[in-house]
């Protein structure tokens, strides 16, 4: 199954915003309200950041927000924090034969 | 809080079946709002959802195109816990596994993973 599509890495100075995206096509990304953030800390599990698009769960930053055009959504970071360094990725449903859930890549956030 | 403890085996020979089960705290298997999902993450596939489980009146289960056949996962609602079984290991299989609660709508799964267990690196080798 083809992942979708995140760059493989992103920088920015404390205080400054980024934005992470995330390519799929018409079959998932495009297809459904359904993409979902996570923050993925060194030997830790990944943490929910944001659901459904752009719904943030209950105790993450409003820093963090997210949004879709078509087949692509973002994930935008404000006022960048040296915590926020982590690997970051984006997940859809996707249907196959079956109702299925697709990741990302990956994105590596460095705070300079 | 919602709370996963994954265990099993950290090593499986090839060709044997891997075995892994994850008991839940602070919610039900049963529960009408989760779902109960299988998850995985190598370097050379990245993360990978493998399947979840979920109850509506009846037992619902969703697999992955690239484990279905292979996959088996079940529910135990007298220890608060469900399982992942998955046949004919190969060293392809070598990975941290990961159980999640997802979201459950009124008519499908959410596709989002709120709580997850601590990882257990599974390694398929002889």
């Amino acid at each position: 199954q083809s992942a979708l599509t995140q760059p493989a890495s992103v920088s920015g100075s404390p205080g400054q915003s980024l934005t992470i995206s995330c390519t799929g096509t018409s079959g998932d990304v495009g297809a459904y309200p359904y993409v979902s953030w996570y923050q993925q800390h060194p030997g830790k599990a990944p943490k929910l950041m944001i659901s459904e698009i752009s719904n943030r769960p209950s105790g993450v930053s409003d820093r963090f927000s997210g949004s879709k055009s078509g087949n692509t959504a973002s994930l935008t970071i404000s006022g960048l924090q040296t915590e926020d360094e982590a690997t970051y990725y984006c997940a859809s449903k996707r249907v196959t034969t079956g109702l299925e859930v697709i990741f990302g890549g990956g994105t590596k956030v460095t705070v300079l | 809080q919602v709370q996963l403890q994954l265990s099993g085996p950290g090593l499986v020979k090839p060709s044997q079946t891997l075995s892994l089960t994850c008991a839940i705290s602070g919610d039900s298997v049963s529960s009408n709002n989760a779902a109960w999902n299988w998850i995985r993450q190598s370097p050379s596939r990245g993360l990978e959802w493998l399947g979840r489980t979920y109850s509506r009146s009846r037992w619902y289960n969703d697999y992955a195109l690239s484990v279905k056949g292979r996959i088996t996962i079940n529910s135990d609602t007298s220890k608060n816990q469900f399982s992942l079984q998955l046949n004919s290991a190969t060293p392809e299989d070598t990975a941290v596994y990961y159980c999640a609660r997802g979201g459950l709508g009124e008519w499908e799964p959410l596709y989002y993973f709120d709580f997850w267990g601590q990882g257990l690196l599974v390694t398929v080798s002889s």
